[in-house]
């Protein structure tokens, strides 16, 4: 089967520090993606990693071990905006296609 | 760049009538589009995946005949909702992709928020 978790709920402070964790168990591994989601919004791509290792994008940066199936996404110097629920994704193969199968969210709230 | 709209934003429908939604990418070529659902503090559901010129594959669950698609070209696929009922009210969000097997991302569209009254 096809298992992705992650933290439900998280809240951090303004210019703090959050790392949000995300374990995957699938059928195949073509790529760790991150979204960030605003309510009522559609997600927007925030890093994608398909080797181990860090990748770092700004204030954003995303870790990957394959061997552990394990993932996190770190955001530094944090701002209220940052308040929304980010994505854990991994892609997979399916026939001829790929596509993402996706965790249920980490709701982040970022307090003054 | 990587654009994606859709139309309408928000439709309320009465139960028992049929829905389109656009999903169009603007300023690419998708020759993979995907057509997601999500409900209330839930996650992205994967409905169906969709080639242009080919037919759709839908996830296991997912009616076929009730969630029509069709990819005709690559910039554009509609998902139309027949015979709608309340419970078909959801967030309906589409995504494209450049590629089949090279291109790693999906772009997403900014969703259709669709009540069944």
């Amino acid at each position: 089967g096809q298992n992705i978790d992650q933290p439900t709920e998280m809240t951090a402070t303004e210019g703090a520090i959050v790392q949000i964790n995300c374990t995957y168990q699938t059928s195949g591994f073509n790529g760790l993606f991150w979204y960030q989601q605003h309510a009522g919004e559609a997600p927007t791509f925030l890093s994608y990693n398909v080797l181990d290792g860090l990748e770092e994008k700004g204030r954003f940066s995303s870790f990957l071990s394959r061997s552990k199936g394990y993932s996190y996404l770190l955001l530094k110097e944090l701002q209220m905006k940052d308040s929304a629920s980010y994505l854990c994704a991994v892609r997979v193969d399916a026939g001829n296609n790929r596509k993402l199968i996706w965790g249920l969210g980490t709701s982040l709230a970022v307090n003054p | 760049g990587a654009v994606v709209s859709q139309h309408p934003s928000w439709v309320i429908c009465k139960s028992g009538t049929s829905v389109k939604i656009e999903c169009r990418s603007l300023d690419f070529q998708a020759t993979t589009m995907f057509w997601y659902r999500q409900f209330p503090k839930q996650s992205l559901m994967l409905m169906a995946t969709s080639n242009e010129g080919s037919k759709a594959t839908y996830e296991q669950g997912v009616e076929k005949d009730k969630f029509l698609i069709n990819h005709a070209s690559l910039t554009l696929s509609t998902l139309t909702v027949t015979s709608a009922h309340p419970e078909d009210s959801s967030f309906y969000i589409c995504s494209a992709s450049p590629g089949t097997r090279s291109s790693y991302e999906q772009y997403f569209g900014p969703g259709t928020r669709l009540t069944v009254t």
